[in-house]
């Protein structure tokens, strides 16, 4: 079964900053979805991006940006001029095109922006 | 935002109580989930519906069924409630199997 660590369980950056989340994937298969979801407080569950494992160009959105590196199996995510509304737990997470309904989730990291 | 209800948002129940919790759409999408999440796990998916009536398991299905009776509504149902199942539950859908899962608000289920 694929697995997603997520290694840094909390960080922090102060409001402004860039800050960089780690996440790495197991798996065997070659075409599959990657991933990240913000729950702020409030705990809902928000798509922040999403790449998909066959294009080599990283995906961004607006302040957010990813850095895939599918050889090492390494999904980062970036996030520049930090706001104090990114503080939030960030979920990485994995989906593979043949079962594309099981889609399994890292532990997280608890982000939090400092002013 | 997609028009998921998840109801209750809290419950507290006791042990060896059967407990439904209800996941309600309007996007009128095929696919419906129920996760839960606990602290150090992230999220792990319990049950999915591919449609009306067709349902299947996930990573961690056991002591809960599910139903889908009609495209909008996915329930789900611990027959008898264990403190080991005390989570947060979370219902997501999505329209196609290799869309973007959206998610409700969760619901938080204590078994004391």
């Amino acid at each position: 079964a694929q697995t997603v660590t997520q290694s840094q369980p909390e960080m922090s950056v102060q409001e402004a900053e860039t800050v960089t989340l780690s996440c790495t994937y197991d798996t065997s298969e070659s075409n599959y979805y990657l991933f990240w979801y913000k729950q702020p407080p409030s705990r809902q569950m928000i798509l922040v991006i999403r790449q998909e494992a066959y294009k080599q160009q990283n995906a961004t959105e607006n302040r957010f940006s990813v850095n895939f590196q599918k050889a090492a199996k390494s999904f980062s995510l970036k996030i520049s001029d930090s706001q104090l509304g990114d503080t939030a737990m960030y979920f990485c997470a994995f989906m593979s095109r043949n079962n594309n309904n099981d889609m399994r989730f890292g532990a997280g990291t608890r982000l939090t922006v400092k002013p | 935002d997609a028009g998921i209800t998840q109801s209750p948002r809290h419950k507290v129940t006791e042990t060896g109580t059967p407990v439904t919790l209800r996941c309600h759409q309007t996007e009128n999408h095929r696919y419906m989930y129920w996760y839960r999440q606990d602290p150090g796990h992230g999220l792990r998916l319990i049950h999915y519906s591919y449609g009306v009536k067709d349902t299947d398991k996930g990573e961690v299905s056991d002591g809960y069924s599910v139903s889908r009776s009609k495209t909008e509504d996915f329930l789900l149902t611990l027959e008898s409630a264990t403190s080991s199942q005390t989570s947060v539950y979370f219902c997501a859908i999505s329209g196609w199997g290799d869309q973007p899962q959206h998610f409700g608000d969760g619901t938080r289920l204590s078994i004391l």
